[in-house]
């Protein structure tokens, strides 16, 4: 079964500084996609960005980016210029390329100050 | 922009007790789902449902859990007993049938359930 692992139950970064979080998995599939969401105090969910196993090219959306190290099977996520509206819990997620289910880390909670 | 939605958004329950959570998934998807969040713990998945059957569950699906598709439009999920362990955040999530980049589940906002 696949596993995700997140190590850093918490974070934080100065306002317009850059954080990283963490990310592993295990899987013996060779295709795949990863996925960041967020999930604001709203508690609503939200898919920050996706990356594919096949693509070597890591996968950017404006000031979220991520490290994807396949052999390694890490998975990290930078965010650049961080606001106060990033903060958030943070899962990372993985899904089998013709799977269904999403399976989740546990989650690092990010805080932002200003 | 197309959501999912979710109602209610808190239901408070006796133990013992049938709950109903309603979804209403993005109208032209076609793959639906639930998750479940015990409070401060990961988010976990329950069960998927394609062309009105379940694809997949997971092992917290027992007997005690069902789903429906019950006119096109809801997804429910139903706990014909509940416990106290029950007590979560249960999210519902859609995807459309397409290839894979379109393989993104779009969540709702979660139904907060209590088990008093």
């Amino acid at each position: 079964a696949q596993t995700v692992t997140q190590s850093q139950p918490e974070m934080s970064v100065q306002e317009a500084e850059t954080v990283t979080l963490s990310c592993t998995y295990d899987t013996s599939e060779s295709d795949y996609y990863l996925f960041w969401y967020k999930q604001p105090p709203s508690r609503q969910m939200i898919l920050v960005i996706r990356q594919e196993a096949y693509k070597q090219q890591n996968a950017t959306e404006n000031r979220f980016s991520v490290n994807f190290q396949k052999a390694a099977k890490s998975f990290s996520l930078k965010i650049s210029d961080s606001q106060l509206g990033d903060a958030a819990m943070y899962f990372c997620a993985y899904r089998n390329l013709y799977g269904n289910k999403l399976v989740f880390g546990a989650g690092t909670i990010l805080r932002v100050k200003s | 922009e197309p959501e999912v939605t979710q109602t209610p958004s808190h239901q408070v329950t006796q133990m013992g007790q049938e709950v109903i959570l309603r979804c209403v998934p993005i109208s032209n998807h076609l793959y639906f789902y639930w998750y479940r969040q015990i409070l401060g713990q990961k988010v976990e998945f329950l069960v998927s449902f394609y062309n009105n059957e379940i694809s997949e569950k997971s092992e917290i699906f027992d007997d005690q859990f069902s789903v429906e598709r019950p006119d096109g439009s809801n997804f429910t999920l139903k706990i014909r007993s509940t416990k106290l362990e029950d007590s979560a955040m249960y999210f519902c999530a859609s995807r459309d049938k397409g290839l894979a980049e379109n393989n993104e589940q779009f969540f709702g906002p979660g139904t907060r359930l209590t088990v008093l």
